[in-house]
């Protein structure tokens, strides 16, 4: 069994600040990780993903994310955040072959001029 | 390269009625999964396809959500009779096979329903 766990579902951020988006992940199996985003009335889209290669994954946007097994996180952060950012952000794990993707609930995020 | 097509975009319908969505995946992509994204929530999967076989439905409502995949290419998933609890986002996405790509799911717009 696998399931996310994404704490605060609203964060604020001033524009400029650091954005830091956490996530906790479980899985009985070695993990493979995403970040997605979504923007209204859109459907989700990749951010980054990590598939057992190097811990530190950076995506578009300006995103990265590190893969921590002791802590069992992927926390994504960004060091400036942009008007551009305000969406909702999606972490997901999914275990090995044909299993399926895990959700979290989402953290949506504002950013204040 | 065209991304996954979905329509209608927005439905509106009574509940007891019947709805059907449809779901054009990415040209080559083997898999297909239909999620369902209620308000607040993160997208729940539905139903997942390789090629025109079911992998894994197991959190679909069988006695009235149905799914088909017909010659492996597009899908349509059918709601009959609608519940108002079925309000909520209909997410269609696909994948391609092997490598470290066939983890990576590209999603479709979307088809927003609301039961009245």
């Amino acid at each position: 069994a696998q399931s996310v766990t994404q704490l605060g579902s609203h964060v604020s951020v001033s524009e400029g600040a650091l954005v830091l988006l956490r996530c906790n992940y479980s899985s009985s199996v070695p993990p493979y990780l995403f970040w997605y985003v979504q923007y209204p009335n859109q459907g989700l889209q990749l951010l980054l993903k990590y598939t057992s290669a190097a811990t530190l994954v950076k995506g578009i946007n300006g995103f990265e994310a590190e893969f921590k097994k002791s802590e069992t996180s992927f926390h994504l952060t960004k060091p400036s955040a942009h008007m551009s950012d305000a969406a909702e952000y999606f972490c997901a794990v999914r275990g090995g072959g044909y299993q399926k993707v895990t959700f979290g609930t989402g953290t949506k995020l504002q950013v204040i001029p | 390269e065209a991304g996954v097509a979905q329509s209608p975009r927005y439905k509106i319908i009574e509940k007891r009625q019947s709805v059907a969505f449809w779901c054009n995946p990415i040209s080559g992509h083997a898999t297909l999964y239909w999620y369902q994204q209620i308000l607040g929530q993160g997208p729940k999967l539905l139903i997942q396809f390789q090629n025109n076989g079911v992998v894994d439905d197991s959190q679909l409502p069988k006695d009235r959500f149905s799914a088909e995949r017909l010659k492996g290419v597009d899908s349509t998933l059918k709601i009959q009779p609608a519940k108002l609890e079925d309000s909520a986002v209909y997410l269609c996405a696909s994948s391609s096979p092997g490598g470290t790509e066939s983890y990576e799911q590209y999603f479709g717009p979307g088809t927003r329903l609301t039961v009245t």
